[in-house]
C-alpha cells in the first residue's frame, strides 16, 4: 500500500524560503518509472503542478516557479523535498504530494496525500 | 495558471449522466494522455481516469473518458449525491515540459 504525507511549516513570513517534505511508504524512488510530484491548490482555487522528480534523478519544474522551486530526493530516507524561495501572500495554499507512475506511453499520479496548509502571512 | 478549460459547474438529478468537457491544446491534450481527478470537499484529489478511458482498480464503471484531437470529457453515468465533488482533468504539455490541470468543474446533484 502506497502512502505519502507532507510535512513541513503552516505558517512563514513574507521573502522566507519554504521547505516542504513528502515522506512516502510502499513504494522506492528508485524503481524505473517512479516519481513524486508536488501540486499546490490555493483556497477556492484550482490546482497547480510545481515540480516532478523521477527514479533516474530527471527533475521538471513550473515554468512560471522555476527560478524559486528545487525538488530533491533522499532515496534511503523515502523522502522528497521541496524548496521554495521568496514566498509570499499568494502562495498560501494546500501542498500535495503524489506518487507518479510514468510509462513509454502515459503517465499519472495515483496516489496522493492529504496535503498541507501553508499560509504566507507576516 | 490553468491552461486547459473546463465549465465551471455541471448539474444534474440523481440517476442522469452528466459530461465535463476539457479542452487544450496540440501541446498537450493532442500529444499525450489525459487523466482525470475527483477532489471530494475538504480532501486531496483522487485518481479517477488515466490514459484517457482506464479506470483504476475500484472506480465503478459509471466514470467513463474520452479524448478526441485536443479536447477530452469525463461522463457520468447514473449520478449519485456522492458524485458531487470538483473534477479536474490533467495532461503533459510538451511546451511548459510539465504536467498541466484543467480550471475544474463543480458537479451538483439536484
Amino acid at each position: 500500500q502506497i502512502t505519502l504525507k507532507e510535512s513541513g511549516p503552516t505558517l512563514v513570513k513574507p521573502t522566507q524560503t519554504l521547505t516542504l517534505t513528502c515522506t512516502f511508504s510502499g513504494f522506492s524512488l528508485s524503481t524505473s518509472g517512479v516519481g513524486v510530484v508536488w501540486i499546490r491548490q490555493p483556497p477556492g482555487k484550482a490546482l497547480e503542478w510545481l515540480a516532478l522528480i523521477y527514479w533516474d534523478d530527471d527533475k521538471r519544474y513550473s515554468l512560471s516557479l522555476k527560478t524559486r522551486l528545487t525538488i530533491t530526493k533522499d532515496t534511503s530516507k523515502n523522502q522528497v523535498v521541496l524548496t521554495m524561495t521568496n514566498m509570499d501572500p499568494v502562495d498560501t495554499a494546500t501542498y500535495y504530494c503524489a506518487h507518479e507512475v510514468t510509462t513509454d506511453y502515459y503517465s499519472y499520479m495515483d496516489v496522493w496525500g492529504k496535503g498541507t496548509t501553508v499560509t504566507v502571512s507576516s | 495558471q490553468s491552461v486547459l478549460t473546463q465549465p465551471p459547474s455541471a448539474s444534474g438529478t440523481p440517476g442522469q449522466r452528466v459530461t465535463i468537457s476539457c479542452s487544450g491544446s496540440s501541446s498537450n491534450i493532442g500529444g499525450n494522455t489525459v487523466n482525470w481527478y475527483q477532489q471530494l470537499p475538504g480532501t486531496a484529489p483522487k485518481l479517477l481516469i488515466y490514459n484517457n478511458n482506464q479506470r483504476p482498480s475500484g472506480v465503478p464503471d459509471r466514470f467513463s473518458g474520452s479524448k478526441s484531437g485536443t479536447s477530452a470529457s469525463l461522463a457520468i453515468s447514473g449520478l449519485q449525491s456522492e458524485n458531487e465533488a470538483d473534477y479536474y482533468c490533467a495532461s503533459w504539455d510538451d511546451s511548459l515540459n510539465g504536467y498541466v490541470f484543467g480550471t475544474g468543474t463543480k458537479v451538483t446533484v439536484l
